[in-house]
């Protein structure tokens, strides 16, 4: 089975602060993905890789950067957090090749007060 | 522009009811791949099931079916004999061959099995 994990459940930090959510992934997959899920706007994506240094824009990336060092790794940072990025975030990865599915980690809650 | 919609927003159903969550989608593309995930309360997005646009055979799984049908854009999802553990959010999503990394996302279907 996939399994793709992510550092924490729940996270409260402070306006301004930088924020590292990690997401690790132990089936080799190539591709890597973060996503925010908010009521009302559904899941849109922030960023995603297809390869280790390689990282393309979502559809969201403003306040958002990734580093993907090794290939199991795809870390998120919010450079300086803000209180519109309370959010649950959700890291995910695929084979590259001719399945399509994504497979999804438990999802971290972030709140910035 | 890829769209898809999922119409019902909540549903709930007492268990052992049948329950068919609709899903339409938009492409002009002729080939694509659609999906059901399934997110309980915990939060995590479970994949259920892939279908290709060449392949509008129907799927059974144990208490799972899926109905995929070009010709109305649909791909809808039943439920039988429904039970509480299938209390969930549930996705429907497409993605295109041509940008297979973008996923786009229904906006989901609430569905609460009442004991």
């Amino acid at each position: 089975d996939v399994k793709v994990t992510q550092s924490s459940r729940y996270l409260v930090k402070r306006t301004g602060e930088k924020v590292f959510l990690e997401c690790v992934q132990d089936m080799d997959h190539e591709n890597m993905f973060w996503y925010r899920q908010d009521p009302g706007l559904g899941l849109r994506l922030i960023y995603f890789s297809y390869d280790v240094k390689m990282k393309e824009k979502g559809d969201i990336p403003e306040g958002y950067s990734v580093s993907r060092e090794k290939k199991e790794r795809f870390s998120l940072i919010l450079e300086s957090a803000s209180t519109n990025q309370t959010s649950m975030y959700l890291c995910a990865s695929r084979a590259f090749g001719v399945t399509y599915e994504q497979y999804f980690g438990p999802g971290t809650r972030l709140t910035v007060t | 522009a890829q769209k898809v919609t999922q119409a019902q927003t909540e549903i709930s159903v007492v268990e052992k009811e049948d329950v068919t969550l609709d899903c339409v989608y938009e492409t002009r593309d002729t080939t694509y791949y659609l999906f059901w995930y399934k997110q309980p309360p915990s939060g995590e997005l479970v994949f259920l099931i892939r279908r290709n646009s060449f392949d509008e055979q129907n799927e059974i799984s144990g208490r799972y079916s899926w109905n995929f049908q070009k010709s109305t854009s649909s791909f809808n999802f039943t439920i039988t004999a429904s039970q509480v553990v299938d209390s969930a959010v549930y996705f429907c999503a497409l993605t295109l061959k041509t940008s297979y990394d973008k996923v786009i996302f229904g906006p989901g279907t609430s569905l609460s099995v009442i004991p």
